[in-house]
């Protein structure tokens, strides 16, 4: 088992619509979660972190923290053609010194 | 710029030569990471620094990798007698806290091509 496993995709959506990213993680002793942003042949970029169980919104994301359930997923309202491109999931648990990434879900909004 | 620095961006190279990637972080940061991402996966971790301390390692990391901090700024990740696995993105990122706990800061990668 994988430690941070997320769908590939890709996943479709239509403009406007709520596009919703899971990922799922074996460590227990997680502290901190990541959603990075990957344009094709870019470097990742920072979208959101959460700490805490719940949800955190940031304009049109909101990241959703489930400890229990070791579940952490990103939605993305009013999806546009430029959210199209490949998101990762990372998680910390703060006393091991490494971030460890998903393989992304490929995400493609359609106009 | 004030980003993380990578470099070359691109390097191409014979199986069994020898490769070394260049990192500078931002300035002050304290955590710095390497990353191997081969095409359509994630970033594969493979070592940390905190400072000029190498504190964590991949265990999946072949002996041919080193990788050194040797002040604590600008880092360095040699690959000795390539081979054709290890051609992929490898990614260097930094972030201004100790262990990893704030964001982390990416390099725009240096593309490697083991022929």
């Amino acid at each position: 088992q994988k430690e941070v496993e997320q769908n590939s995709g890709p996943l479709s959506v239509p403009e406007g619509a709520i596009a919703s990213l899971n990922c799922t993680y074996s460590d227990r002793g997680s502290q901190s979660f990541f959603w990075y942003r990957q344009y094709s042949g870019k470097s990742p970029e920072l979208i959101m972190f959460i700490y805490s169980n719940g949800d955190k919104e940031d304009g049109r994301f909101t990241a959703q923290l489930n400890k229990a359930s070791q579940y952490v997923s990103l939605l993305i309202r009013d999806s546009q053609p430029s959210d199209s491109a490949t998101y990762l999931c990372a998680v910390n648990n703060n006393y091991g010194q490494n971030f460890v990434f998903g393989p992304g879900t490929r995400l493609s909004v359609l106009p | 710029g004030a980003g993380v620095s990578q470099s070359p961006s691109n390097k191409v190279t014979e199986k069994g030569k020898d490769v070394e990637l260049r990192c500078d972080p931002i300035s002050g940061h304290v955590s710095l990471f390497w990353y191997q991402q081969a095409l359509g996966q994630g970033p594969e971790f493979l070592t940390y620094f905190q400072n000029e301390a190498q504190l964590e390692k991949s265990r999946l990391l072949s002996d041919r990798f080193s990788a050194e901090r040797p002040k604590g700024s600008f880092s360095t990740l040699e690959i000795q007698r390539t081979e054709q696995g290890d051609s992929a993105m490898y990614l260097c990122a930094s972030s201004l806290t100790a262990l990893g706990l704030g964001e982390l800061f990416f390099g725009e990668g240096s593309r490697l091509t083991v022929l």
